[in-house]
């Protein structure tokens, strides 16, 4: 069973630019969440989306925004990069949205210039 | 708003001993979850904890949740080098996926 896939894998950017970021779920996983990872900050919830619908979305500013197709992919957008936007950017999936593991995938490292 | 604090944050341990890491959280809930991190690596689920008093085992891990207290342990037993890892408690008050993450223990297992 394939596993959660981001792409790509790194990236870098100018600050001042956008980047789109992509992830496709396990198969059969509806839900899909963004998580950013820094050394300061830690882990930190972005998003989630079920269904098409986003549900829950974190204290981040509206730069950062995200969005799900009806085959339960999602892309997350970051306009107007900042140099503190570098991070490991994190999605991940679960066949339900509550009590259930989520499956991490490897993430997208983005580094801003 | 809910806190998530692990402890230690850094544990170097010896082969062949037992040591435990501490999540305590600030808001009651009854979903928490443990997950590992290899450098540069992505997170790898180890336990879901749903219920007041909860235990699971695996190998050589073992983790509890008391929801009265706030608390879960992650009990690591006879450690081996290949724990060596970093290792994150998570929570889930509002549902919908929404984890609040600790800063996570980085574990160095040495012979």
């Amino acid at each position: 069973k394939a596993g959660v896939t981001q792409t790509p894998r790194y990236l870098i950017k100018t600050r001042g630019q956008q980047v789109t970021l992509s992830c496709s779920p396990i198969s059969g996983h509806r839900s899909v969440s963004w998580y950013q990872q820094t050394p300061g900050q830690g882990l930190q919830f972005l998003f989630e989306y079920f269904s098409e619908t986003q549900r829950n979305k974190g204290n981040f500013p509206g730069r950062f925004s995200g969005r799900q197709f009806s085959n339960s992919r999602s892309e997350m957008n970051v306009s107007t990069l900042e140099l503190g936007d570098s991070a490991l950017y994190l999605c991940a999936s679960s066949f339900k949205t509550d009590n259930s593991p989520l499956h991490f995938g490897n993430g997208t490292r983005l580094t801003v210039t | 708003e809910l806190k998530v604090e692990q402890n230690p944050l850094f544990l170097s341990m010896q082969e062949g001993k037992n040591y435990t890491i501490y999540c305590n959280y600030s808001t009651t809930s009854d979903r928490l979850y443990w997950y590992r991190q290899d450098p540069g690596k992505s997170l790898e689920s180890l336990f879901v904890l749903l219920s007041n008093g909860a235990v699971k085992q695996e190998g050589r891990l073992m983790a509890s949740l008391d929801t009265k207290a706030r608390l879960s342990t992650l009990h690591i037993t006879a450690a081996v080098h290949d724990l060596s890892a970093t290792y994150f408690c998570a929570v889930d008050i509002l549902g919908g996926n929404k984890l609040v993450f600790g800063a996570g223990t980085i574990l160095r297992v040495k012979s």
